[in-house]
């Protein structure tokens, strides 16, 4: 079946250090991949989206690319801000067609930025 | 819009009670979808559905109830507590699949079973 590996937190770093959070894939053809983000609180909320091969999603700083070859989607960010803390979830939804289209979440990486 | 709204954002319910976790979408959105989120397990899909009429099981449906009577409205119930089901729960909705989009989730219902 389909499954997401992201590395496991808690991530800690300082205001204005450079953030990667690791995410592999287990799925057939083509899926399309995501990142969420949970703040304190509330909701997931889209962060950031790839629907096809050596795509490259980006929001707020953030930026992903969609590499078939190593079945990755890592998250970067440049400079991280303390607001940036949160719980961040990589995601599939497979290729195909059907009612194959569930959501697959990794386990959430938790990043605490601090001042 | 509002999105995706789930209610109530809180409830303590006793062993053996029954309740019906409220979700509502005013997007169209043809799929529906529900998850648990527990610590150290992601988030786990209990049941969806792909329009009105249409429900599926997901990974982890015991203990859960579900109908799709229209578009908008996507009712989780809990037919008799269990301290395994406190968790978060959250309702989710998508316009295709998830496939391009992604899914827009409600601010979730934390769910405590005594």
């Amino acid at each position: 079946g389909n499954s997401v590996t992201q590395m496991e937190g808690p991530v800690t770093l300082s205001e204005e250090a450079f953030l990667t959070i690791n995410c592999t894939y287990t799925a057939t053809g083509y899926p399309s991949l995501f990142w969420y983000v949970q703040y304190p609180g509330e909701g997931l909320q889209l962060l950031l989206k790839a629907t096809k091969a050596d795509d490259k999603g980006s929001n707020k700083g953030f930026e992903a690319t969609y590499r078939k070859e190593t079945t990755s989607f890592h998250l970067e960010k440049g400079s991280v801000q303390v607001s940036d803390s949160a719980v961040y979830f990589c995601a599939l939804t497979p290729d195909g067609g059907g009612s194959n289209y569930k959501l697959t979440f990794g386990k959430g990486t938790l990043l605490t930025v601090n001042p | 819009n509002a999105g995706v709204t789930q209610t109530p954002k809180f409830q303590v319910l006793k062993t053996g009670q029954s309740m019906t976790l409220q979700c509502a979408q005013d997007m169209n959105h043809e799929y529906m979808s529900w998850y648990r989120q527990d610590p150290g397990m992601g988030l786990r899909l209990i049941h969806y559905s792909v329009g009105a009429g249409i429900t599926d099981q997901g990974e982890v449906p015991n203990g859960y109830n579900v109908s799709r009577s229209t578009t908008e409205d996507f009712p989780l119930r809990l037919l008799s507590a269990a301290p395994s089901q406190t968790s978060v729960y959250f309702c989710a909705s998508s316009r295709d699949r998830g496939r391009s989009g992604g899914y827009t989730f409600g601010s979730g219902t934390r769910l405590t079973v005594v």
